[in-house]
């Protein structure tokens, strides 16, 4: 079935540095979401991401699908305490959700 | 505007029981999920469902049973709760197959001693 692979599983990020996430899926995927989930809390739709190529940005958050359709990325540019969380990525297999284990950013002030 | 509500917040019960986790939506989305989070594992599905009386396995269905006799209740039912589903769970919805931006509830902290 349908798995999706997330790296790394843990960021510490010094504040104000940059970093990136990474998706692999091991199927082709319809379209690919990003969630944010805060500690405590449930998680929370940024984007999604439906043609081959596709690159979005959001403020400082940069998210982009790989051609083809099986991979993505999250980049954060100026990494804000804000930023703290788990971000997830999740391949859309016709309406079957599938969650990446997420990758979870701790920043140092 | 209610959204999407789960009940119980927290749950403490034993080895055993059974015990039944609600989630409610106000929406009127088709899709509606179930899904477990644990340590190390992010959130893995449990079961779905595409429609009212329309429901299907996701990646840890066993010991779960799910129905869904009305569009905006999706309730989840340990059968005979086990300490391994001790965990938090969320409960989520998405419009229809194409619009899938998923909203989720507050989630379930859910203890089994």
């Amino acid at each position: 079935g349908q798995q999706v692979m997330q790296i790394p599983q843990y960021q510490h990020v010094q504040e104000g540095e940059d970093f990136t996430t990474y998706c692999n899926s091991s199927t082709t995927l319809s379209n690919i979401q990003w969630y944010k989930q805060r500690p405590g809390g449930h998680p929370v739709f940024l984007i999604q991401l439906v043609k081959s190529g596709e690159v979005k940005k959001q403020k400082r958050l940069t998210f982009q699908f790989g051609e083809a359709k099986k991979n993505s990325s999250l980049h954060i540019t100026a990494t804000q305490t804000t930023d703290v969380g788990t971000y997830f990525c999740v391949g859309d297999s016709w309406g079957k959700l599938q969650f990446g284990a997420g990758t979870q950013v701790v920043v140092t002030p | 505007d209610a959204g999407i509500t789960q009940s119980p917040r927290y749950k403490i019960t034993e080895t055993g029981r059974q015990v039944t986790l609600m989630c409610h939506q106000t929406w009127s989305h088709s899709y509606m999920f179930w899904y477990r989070q644990d340590l190390g594992h992010g959130l893995r599905l449990i079961y779905y469902s595409a429609a009212a009386d329309i429901t299907d396995k996701g990646e840890v269905p066993d010991g779960y049973v799910v129905s869904r006799s009305k569009t905006e209740n999706f309730p989840l039912t340990l059968e005979s709760a086990t300490r391994s589903q001790t965990s938090v769970y969320f409960c989520a919805s998405t419009r229809d197959r194409m619009n899938t931006e998923a909203f989720f509830g507050q989630g379930t902290r859910l203890t089994v001693v």
